[in-house]
């Protein structure tokens, strides 16, 4: 079954700089690609996501590419900010309409103020 | 729209107990997933629905653990007898079958202690 590694476990940035999260997958078959924040007490929401026919995708600060030759992909928050304080969730799906998600075990993110 | 409702909120039970947690999907959903979340394994799926009907129950970890869904806004997962490793916090999530968008909307989630 698919397997899902997120790197690194944690991360401390200063606030206003970026920030890069990384994650990589073993099956091939693997085409969605979403990337959750959960903050503390609440659910995984939505933050981006891509689709293995797009290599990068963009929403104001944030970023993901995708590699699908490494079976790898990226999350990228520049200017970061306080409130990106958060654990971040990488995930993969190889299901049509991205069901079954498998996770990565998630990264915390500090922004320092 | 409320979002996706859960409850309880907490539950602490004892060991050999039955506790069943409920789930409200977002009105108009088709898809509903359970999730467990440990410190150990992290996010993992149990199981999904597409329009009531189980579609995929492998993460569900053994039978003492089942899920149903009676109708299009509302879910269970019960777990009975229940054991201290089943302490983790359980998430419900639904989606809409959409081309367009795969996202999926996670309730607050229930956080289960079993003592």
């Amino acid at each position: 079954g698919e397997n899902v590694e997120q790197h690194p476990s944690t991360l401390s940035v200063q606030e206003g700089d970026s920030a890069v999260i990384k994650c990589t997958y073993s099956d091939s078959a693997s085409n969605y690609f979403p990337w959750y924040k959960q903050e503390l007490g609440k659910g995984p929401q939505l933050i981006i996501d891509i689709r293995s026919n797009v290599g990068e995708k963009k929403d104001q600060r944030i970023a993901v590419t995708l590699n699908k030759t490494a079976k790898h992909f990226s999350l990228h928050i520049t200017e970061t900010q306080p409130e990106d304080s958060a654990v971040y969730f990488c995930a993969a799906s190889s299901h049509p309409y991205g069901n079954k998600l498998v996770f990565g075990a998630g990264t915390i993110l500090r922004v320092k103020s | 729209d409320a979002g996706v409702i859960q409850s309880p909120r907490h539950e602490v039970t004892e060991m050999g107990q039955e506790v069943t947690l409920r789930c409200k999907p977002i009105s108009g959903h088709d898809y509903l997933f359970w999730y467990r979340q440990t410190m150990m394994r992290g996010l993992e799926l149990l199981i999904y629905f597409n329009n009531n009907v189980p579609i995929d129950d492998s993460g569900m970890p053994e039978d003492r653990f089942s899920a149903k869904m009676p109708n299009a806004s509302f879910s269970t997962l019960k777990i009975q007898p229940s054991e201290p490793r089943d302490s983790a916090v359980y998430f419900c999530a639904s989606n809409l079958n959409g081309r367009s968008s795969y996202e999926q909307y996670f309730g607050p989630g229930t956080r289960l202690t079993v003592t």
